[in-house]
């Protein structure tokens, strides 16, 4: 399967606790991006980046939330201290040209 | 800054009868259009794309799309409905001053009855 790929699919935690996502886009894709999406909305721009270099994030994206790719591959989002307002969908694209690819998607839960 | 208002949070119809989704953007630009569509607890599925081309749009599963920029449409349509039709659906608009991020409408449900 060469498509988008995201792990893990689903995460519980408890408030407060830190979790981390991962997101392996399609290889030859050079941009990469982050949406988040709760129940009954579209999904939110978050931050993306283009290769390495990380170019734009959301008002979305408090200090807590925190994106890198490192090598311009796969590509990592973190939250700190999570808070019940985390639960969500966390989705993430790829792409090369005006077409993105979703993943599945991580659905986080927050106890 | 991009916007886009979709009518109707929920549609239902027919098995056979004609699917219409609404969607009205707002751009200070031309702008890129997508469908997508997306199934429970599964990521987004790209339907079909207006990237200032052909102002009819056709996509994936019968679906397609006219442009309409005096109306600052893009409403989705399918001649005749299928169960497997059922799901949500979304449209956007891309944001390609600011690399392509996508700003995204609330989403329609379309239930197909039989």
């Amino acid at each position: 399967d060469t498509g988008v790929s995201q792990d893990p699919r689903h995460k519980i935690t408890k408030r407060g606790q830190n979790v981390t996502f991962r997101c392996d886009p399609i290889s030859e894709h050079n941009r990469l991006y982050w949406y988040r999406q709760t129940l009954g909305q579209g999904p939110e721009f978050l931050t993306y980046f283009q290769n390495e270099a990380q170019l734009e994030k959301s008002r979305l994206l408090s200090d807590r939330f925190s994106a890198e790719r490192p090598k311009g591959s796969f590509s990592t989002l973190e939250i700190q201290r999570t808070e019940q307002g985390d639960s969500a969908m966390y989705l993430c694209a790829s792409s090369l040209g005006n077409e993105q690819f979703f993943g599945p998607g991580t659905r986080l839960t927050v106890l | 800054a991009q916007s886009v208002t979709q009518l109707g949070s929920h549609v239902s119809v027919s098995e056979g009868a004609l699917v219409l989704l609404r969607c009205n953007y707002s751009s200070s630009v031309p702008p890129y259009l997508f469908w997508y569509v997306q199934y429970p607890n599964q990521g987004l599925q790209l339907l079909l794309k207006y990237t200032s081309a052909a102002t009819l749009v056709k996509g994936i599963n019968g679906f397609e799309a006219e442009f309409k920029k005096s109306e600052t449409s893009f409403h989705l349509t399918k001649p005749s409905a299928h169960m497997s039709d059922a799901a949500e659906y979304f449209c956007a608009v891309s944001d390609y001053e600011y690399g392509n991020k996508l700003v995204f409408g609330a989403g329609t449900i379309l239930r197909v009855k039989s």
